[in-house]
């Protein structure tokens, strides 16, 4: 257990609302990450951040946005959501084990945007 | 672009049996990770693998890092249902701050 929470869980909204999602981490973990799961395409990387205010892009970040103003937190926001981002999002952070950057997990987030 | 390719996409079979697994890319990893999902959960770590030809035991499952760190596999032998999930390898980069996910493995096992 890495100590990540994510909220909220489950969320379901509507086609051009603003969607917010929290990742919370107790460990004082330096990188964050934000992944969609969706069948056929497994984990893809959203954005991640190596700090305070320190946030990249990753490979499907198009209509998503981060922010990271404290280490135990990590935003991600889309502005306006889309029924293509119907998915489940993963928080991870990155620890050092066994030798080699490891990345753990927390729950998930369902998002379903009708 | 690094890329993972994970075979077979889907995977039933007995009680009993034995399978395996299998992670390639043309890319060379500093390092590879194995996952287990289970469904409504996060990827939850089973074993990483860092030097070529590496091979690691966790009971009934074997993972062996392939020599030029480009592969990898899983076997379990005498597979049990509660090894049913959805199986995830992953790699990291030689010199980038992230890991490249595979699309994913379905383990089903049937009593």
């Amino acid at each position: 257990d890495a100590g990540i929470t994510q909220s909220p869980r489950h969320k379901v909204t509507e086609t051009g609302t603003p969607v917010t999602l929290r990742c919370h981490q107790t460990e004082n973990h330096r990188y964050m990450y934000w992944y969609r799961q969706d069948p056929g395409h497994g984990l893809r990387l959203i954005h991640y951040s190596y700090g305070v205010k320190d946030t990249d892009k990753g490979e499907v970040s198009d209509g998503y946005s981060v922010s990271r103003s404290k280490t135990e937190d990590f935003l991600l926001t889309l502005e306006s959501a889309t029924s293509s981002q119907t998915s489940v999002y993963f928080c991870a952070i990155k620890s050092l084990a066994g030798g080699a950057d490891t990345q753990y997990f927390g729950p998930g987030t369902r998002l379903t945007v009708l | 672009t690094q890329l993972l390719e994970q075979s077979p996409q889907f995977l039933s079979i007995q009680e009993g049996e034995n399978l395996t697994v299998y992670c390639n890319s043309s890319s060379v990893f500093s390092s590879l990770q194995w996952y287990r999902q289970e469904p409504g959960e996060g990827p939850v770590l089973l074993v990483t693998v860092v030097t070529g030809g590496e091979v690691k035991k966790l009971k009934r499952l074997t993972f062996q890092f392939g020599d030029a760190r480009k592969d990898s596999s899983l076997h379990i032998t005498a597979a049990q249902p509660g090894d049913t999930g959805l199986y995830l390898c992953a790699g990291a980069a030689l010199s980038a701050s992230k890991i490249i996910f595979g699309s994913g493995t379905r383990l089903s096992i049937r009593p």
